[in-house]
């Protein structure tokens, strides 16, 4: 069965201080790793997709990597504004659904 | 561009009572999914429908059922609510052949 193990549950940080939030998985075969941001009140909204080891993604101080039984998704210089819940999904070959992680609550202080 | 909307955002049900969740997407994609939202537990995934006219269980289908309306809408409904069925909602949608999915906003259905 398909597993997703989010790590930290909750990070607090101060504006600048860069960290990394962790997403372990067990899959039959991947086709592909997500990561979505998840705003209060808001539906999960899409940031990266990885699809083999090795893969890296960028979006502004969001960095995604991938590994064969992990990845991360490193947070630099971090603002208050890039505070919410990262979710972690996995989509194995010959499924539809994605299988998602608990999420990491990110809190960033001004 | 709307992307995927749900109607309602916020419900309130008595016990045994029933109600349809409404789902609609604009960016022509073929599988639709709805999924639950419950603190400590992720995202579960209740029914998903691969292509119009299919739909097929996921996680957690007891005490739902579903509608593929057309491309368009994917409907889920509770025909007896229950407390247990205190969650937020979510319905998704994705390219057939592609891997992300894009969410609605969610809805808040409390049962009392």
């Amino acid at each position: 069965e398909d597993q997703v193990t989010q790590s930290p549950e909750a990070l607090r940080l101060q504006e600048g201080e860069s960290s990394s939030l962790n997403c372990s998985y067990t899959v039959s075969g991947l086709r592909g790793l997500f990561w979505y941001r998840q705003d209060p009140g808001k539906g999960p909204e899409f940031l990266f997709t990885l699809y083999s080891a090795g893969e890296e993604k960028e979006k502004e101080r969001l960095k995604a990597t991938l590994t064969k039984k992990e990845s991360f998704l490193h947070i630099t210089a971090p603002k208050p504004e890039d505070s919410a819940t990262y979710l972690c999904a996995v989509r194995s070959t010959g499924f539809q659904k994605l299988v998602f992680g608990t999420g990491t609550r990110l809190l960033v202080s001004p | 561009n709307a992307g995927v909307t749900q109607t309602p955002k916020f419900q309130v049900l008595k016990t045994g009572q029933s109600m349809t969740l409404q789902c609609a997407q604009d960016m022509n994609h073929n599988s639709m999914y709805w999924y639950r939202q419950d603190p400590g537990m992720g995202l579960r995934l209740i029914y998903y429908s691969a292509s119009e006219g299919t739909t097929d269980k996921g996680e957690v289908p007891n005490g739902y059922n579903v509608s593929r309306l057309n491309k368009r809408e994917f409907s889920l409904r509770l025909e007896s609510a229950a407390p247990s069925q205190t969650s937020v909602y979510f319905c998704a949608s994705s390219e057939v052949g592609g891997v992300e999915a894009f969410f609605g906003q969610g809805t808040r259905l409390t049962v009392v």
